[in-house]
């Protein structure tokens, strides 16, 4: 099992270009998060999909949207960039339990730079 | 609010030496609390949880509701435990959402 994977690891844009990020999650996983982490900050939660609808949504403005394939991936768009937005997004998955223990299982992250 | 919070941005001891990274949170409510661990060039992952009063790899954390805190400590700290330190707590009952601290970065000089 490889985990939660992600992609792309590094990516460059420029400001007001759209971004989609992408993650699988950890095999027999079905609940997706993701989470922004600005340079010296602890990640920070942006939204959060099951059953490919969002379920929770932390302070993060319109321009952030996702989505979530019946396969359980899912994907992070970021409309009209600004340099405010570059950070390593993180995508982490969880199995969907009453009980849930609160481990969290990360990607690797993609970095994404906004010039 | 909920909120945790990491004084500490770095924290340095040496081998042998006890250790104790302080957390603080803020939750109106009865807090479930994590420390996550990030190794150099490993994903960020889950250390223990306050729930489970467990000692993991020689680290324990205790939940102290009258001062709000739940400070990571080992006695003798190792080389190995050099690393990026985060703590969360769950953000209401039944959501799988952490509020994470900005962390520490422990470092075990040798």
């Amino acid at each position: 099992d490889a985990g939660v994977t992600q992609s792309p690891t590094h990516l460059i844009k420029t400001r007001g270009q759209q971004v989609t990020l992408r993650c699988s999650p950890k095999s027999g996983h079905d609940t997706v998060s993701w989470y922004q982490q600005a340079l010296g900050q602890g990640p920070q939660f942006i939204f959060q999909y099951y059953e490919e609808e969002e379920r929770q949504r932390g302070n993060f403005p319109d321009r952030f949207s996702g989505h979530q394939f019946p396969n359980y991936s899912s994907e992070l768009n970021v409309n009209a960039l600004l340099l405010g937005d570059s950070a390593l997004y993180l995508c982490a998955s969880s199995p969907r339990l009453a009980g849930w223990s609160g481990e969290l299982f990360f990607g690797e992250g993609s970095r994404l730079t906004v010039l | 609010a909920q909120r945790v919070t990491q004084p500490e941005k770095l924290l340095s001891v040496f081998k042998g030496a006890p250790v104790e990274l302080k957390c603080n949170y803020s939750y109106s409510g009865s807090p479930e609390l994590f420390w996550y661990v990030q190794y150099s060039r490993q994903r960020l992952q889950l250390l223990l949880r306050h729930i489970s009063r467990e000692s993991i790899k020689g680290f324990t954390a205790d939940l102290n509701k009258g001062e709000t805190s739940f400070h990571l400590k080992k006695p003798f700290a190792q080389e190995e435990d050099s690393a990026m330190y985060y703590c969360a707590l769950r953000s209401s009952q039944g959501a799988q959402k952490l509020v994470f601290g900005q962390g520490t970065r422990l470092t075990i000089n040798p």
